[in-house]
């Protein structure tokens, strides 16, 4: 089965400061890679999801970003944080169209 | 639009039987998934279901039923460490996966 690498677990930013979360993924090749971001009592949303190297499809327009340099590497920025950042970000990793999703163990983003 | 509906928080007692509901409405279904996710932690995988009926999984069971829109998470001689909420999501007609709010169980003992 995959493993999903995903660091730091916890990070507090103060407003307007860059942000790079990372997620490598193990045990698995060609992974679609996905971004979630969840919020206390709301289901996960979907922020970017990946195909293939260099491939970002965004979901929700806002100040952030996603990148895939390496096929099992995923990577979320900003530029300039804001407070509506903050929340529990998800890295996951699944295959085909039909996929189960294995998780990364989140990052706790607090902006200040 | 689309929506998963769950009830927001359950409780029951260490030994028993639960049930969590689910409904959806979506554009189109490719197969409806639970995960349970303990505070702080990431989603694990539980069950997915495609076709109508129940899947059995140990202590664990999922049912489904397409026409309805309906599904339903149940939990056999409930343990402390089921404490943890249970997230259900759909796949809809673009393979896109939509995620209900999920429902938090309590386990008294």
């Amino acid at each position: 089965s995959q493993t999903i690498h995903q660091w730091p677990a916890t990070l507090v930013q103060p407003v307007g400061s860059p942000l790079s979360l990372e997620c490598t993924v193990e045990g698995t090749s060609n992974p679609n890679l996905y971004w979630y971001r969840q919020a206390a009592g709301r289901g996960l949303q979907l922020l970017f999801y990946s195909v293939g190297i260099g491939q970002i499809s965004s979901e929700v327009p806002q100040n952030l970003s996603a990148s895939r340099p390496q096929d099992r590497q995923f990577i979320l920025s900003s530029k300039k944080l804001l407070l509506s950042d903050s929340g529990f970000y998800l890295c996951a990793s699944g295959q085909g169209e039909i996929e189960k999703l294995f998780f990364g163990s989140g990052t706790q983003l607090s902006v200040l | 639009g689309q929506n998963i509906d769950q009830p927001t928080e359950m409780t029951a007692t260490e030994g028993a039987i639960v049930q969590i509901n689910c409904t959806y409405q979506t554009s189109g279904f490719n197969g409806l998934f639970w995960y349970q996710q303990h505070a702080g932690e990431a989603p694990t995988f539980l069950s997915y279901n495609v076709l109508d009926g129940l899947e059995e999984k140990g202590r664990f069971s999922s049912f489904l039923s397409r026409s309805k829109g309906y599904s339903y998470l149940l939990l056999k001689e409930l343990q402390m460490k089921d404490s943890a909420s249970y997230l259900c999501a759909v796949m809809d007609s673009n393979y896109q996966l939509i995620w209900g709010a999920g429902t938090k169980l309590i386990i008294k003992p």
